[in-house]
């Protein structure tokens, strides 16, 4: 039992590059959540989904997209990437009340 | 949006004392979370609230849910070194229909000295 993985653990990107955050649970969980986390700030919620094949907009969705297709796997998608989101990427499932998180993604982009 | 502030941003302290911090909001939450991140890590839960009212104890760790259902404090009693770490408060509304994300407070980051 893994919990909630992220792929990858950092990622260095050149501005308008796009690339694909994975997150993975195991633990069967319908809600799973995609936050970004920035110097100095709490986590902030980008998108969700409530169950397998649908999402939702969080926060802060602009510049992101998402896609559950798998009820275990919960995909970010930066299509044209920009500076401003250099960010540390958690993803979260839920279970009750509780989130669970990963472990996190560093991105960078130059 | 919901706003919490969280205080102190920042506390240096001495192994052994107690530490206290605590999360206001505008918004009223169902259920308040007190969470832990350490560096490289996601952050971890230490304590839920239900219930407006409620404490809860985990072991040197105590938390309660404001009356007004808009605010929280977490009490560490003896701190060790191992408390070291950024924590953070959370709320969160369980609509039952929507997302049901938590609103974070900007951490407070927590030094200790030996």
């Amino acid at each position: 039992n893994a919990g909630v993985t992220q792929t990858p653990k950092f990622r260095v990107l050149k501005t308008g590059q796009s690339m694909t955050l994975l997150c993975a649970q195991d633990m069967n969980h319908e809600y799973m959540y995609w936050y970004r986390q920035d110097p100095g700030m709490g986590l902030r919620l980008i998108h969700y989904s409530v169950g397998e094949g649908t999402t939702a907009k969080g926060e802060v969705p602009d510049g992101y997209n998402v896609s559950r297709l798998k009820k275990q796997n919960f995909l970010l998608g930066l299509e044209s990437a920009a500076p401003s989101q250099t960010s540390v990427y958690f993803c979260a499932s839920r279970a009750g009340t509780t989130q669970y998180f990963g472990p996190g993604t560093r991105l960078t982009v130059l | 949006g919901q706003q919490l502030n969280q205080s102190p941003q920042s506390m240096f302290i001495q192994e052994g004392e107690d530490v206290s911090m605590n999360c206001t909001s505008s918004s009223i939450f169902n259920t308040w979370l007190w969470y832990k991140q350490e560096p490289g890590e996601g952050p971890v839960l230490l304590i839920a609230l239900y219930k407006a009212g409620e404490l809860t104890s985990n072991g040197r760790l105590t938390a309660q849910f404001g009356i007004t259902r808009k605010d929280s404090f977490l009490n560490i009693s003896a701190s060790i070194p191992s408390d070291v770490g950024i924590y953070f408060c959370a709320g969160q509304i369980l609509s039952g229909g929507g997302a049901d994300g938590l609103t974070f407070g900007k951490g407070t980051h927590l030094i200790i000295q030996p």
